[in-house]
């Protein structure tokens, strides 16, 4: 079974852009988690996804939003980038949404300049 | 709150050595408990996992953890280090919040492996 797969794996973009970034999840899982990695605030989490509703969501700025398609795949969004938003975006999927077991791909590496 | 704690940012072994790596939660309820690992520049591998039961638990490449209720802990182990153990190990723990459950991670402690 493929495992989860993220594109694309680096981006590069200057302040006041915005982003999408894509997650396809392992086939079978429904729920789709986002979490912000970086070397001063570690990993936190940003929003999850089950059944194309968002049923979670950290503690981030409107800037920051996420959508999910009815094949599960999940795409996120950050508008008006700022410095500080440069980190390796993880995704993790699972089964379902009272699923605690989460298998991550390998991120995506984003650089504001 | 709900929280991790790895005291250990970071820890040199010697390749052959053994290995423990500490981790406590907060958490009022039952926890799930997990350890991933990630390489340079790579998302996170599921090690291993307690849900209940038994309260040593085997995971992959070797690695075992013990979960100890008294103590909030969740111990990482290996008996004898190779070169390629070296990476970054995370604990985390599954919590419901809300709607759904999410993970809660430690700060992570970095391994290196010396010859």
């Amino acid at each position: 079974k493929a495992g989860v797969t993220q594109t694309p794996r680096y981006l590069i973009k200057t302040r006041g852009q915005q982003v999408t970034l894509s997650c396809s999840p392992i086939s079978g899982h429904r729920s789709v988690s986002w979490y912000q990695q970086t070397p001063g605030q570690g990993l936190q989490f940003l929003f999850e996804y089950f059944s194309e509703t968002q049923r979670n969501k950290g503690n981030f700025p409107g800037r920051f939003s996420g959508r999910q398609f009815s094949n599960s795949r999940s795409e996120m969004n950050v508008s008006t980038l700022e410095l500080g938003d440069s980190a390796l975006y993880l995704c993790a999927s699972s089964l379902g949404w009272d699923s605690y077991e989460q298998y991550f791909g390998p991120g995506t590496r984003l650089t504001v300049t | 709150a709900q929280s991790v704690t790895q005291p250990d940012i970071h820890i040199t072994v010697s390749e052959g050595a053994s290995l423990e790596l500490r981790c406590n939660y907060s958490y009022g309820a039952t926890p799930y408990l997990f350890w991933y690992v990630q390489s340079p520049g790579q998302g996170l591998q599921l090690l291993l996992k307690y849900f209940s039961g038994d309260t040593l638990v085997q995971g992959i490449k070797g690695f075992e953890a013990e979960f100890k209720r008294s103590q909030s802990s969740f111990n990482l182990r290996k008996p004898s280090v190779h070169w390629s153990d070296a990476a970054e190990y995370f604990c985390a723990v599954g919590v419901a919040d809300g709607a759904t459950n999410k993970l809660i991670f430690g700060t992570g402690t970095l391994l290196a492996v010396q010859p």
